[in-house]
């Protein structure tokens, strides 16, 4: 079975330009989160998703970072426009179930360097 | 709000000497898990706890989870090379909000 996946593994940008991430979970699962770590911190969520609900979105800087997963599956985390402070890894994870007991599983995760 | 602490934030031991990392919660959890982290890689989920006083073992780790389920720790017994790498918990809240807490991690370098 295919682990989750994530597009582009690395990316380089000067600061005020947009970047987007792409994530495709597990096939099947419907819970889909988009989490930032930063180095030697933990993983800080960003949003999550049941199905094509954004159902936690509190900690998305709204002003600057947007998020889609317009048919339930695959998503798409947008920063525009981006700011030095955004470098971070950006890792998508995804789940089954939504009772709150579920794994998360994990994809490699972007590696966002703005200069 | 809700927080998780972790400690310690690093630790390095002798390969073959014991460790241990701890996670408190200010408040009660409905259940915690602890993932590890290889450097420059990405978490992967090791274990989950539920029930108050619960202890599991994989091999040489043992998990448990406090009596009022605001505290877990992690031990593992006679390190390895391999065992290098964060350990996260993270606790989820036992109130409607389902959201997934996370601490900040413990690091542990292993002297071969």
């Amino acid at each position: 079975e295919a682990g989750v996946v994530q597009s582009p593994r690395y990316k380089i940008i000067e600061k005020k330009q947009p970047v987007a991430f792409w994530c495709n979970p597990i096939s099947g699962h419907n819970t889909l989160y988009w989490y930032l770590q930063n180095l030697g911190q933990g993983p800080e969520l960003l949003i999550r998703y049941e199905n094509e609900e954004a159902v936690d979105d509190s900690q998305l800087p709204k002003d600057r970072f947007s998020a889609e997963r317009l048919k339930g599956v695959d998503s798409t985390l947008k920063i525009q426009p981006a700011e030095l402070g955004d470098s971070a890894v950006y890792l998508c994870a995804s789940s089954l179930g939504t009772s709150g007991q579920e794994t998360q599983y994990f994809g490699p995760g972007t590696r966002l360097l703005v200069l | 709000g809700q927080q998780v602490m972790q400690i310690p934030q690093y630790q390095h031991v002798q390969e073959g000497e014991d460790f241990t990392t701890y996670c408190n919660s200010s408040t009660t959890l409905s259940n915690i898990q602890w993932y590890k982290q290889r450097p420059g890689g990405h978490p992967v989920f090791l274990i989950q706890l539920v029930k108050s006083g619960e202890v599991k073992k994989q091999k040489r780790l043992t998990f448990q989870f406090g009596e009022a389920k605001k505290n877990s720790s992690l031990h593992i017994t006679a390190t390895q090379t391999t065992d290098v790498g964060t350990y996260f918990c993270a606790g989820r809240n036992a109130g409607n909000n389902r959201k997934l807490i996370w601490g900040l991690g413990t690091s542990l370098a292993v002297n071969p």
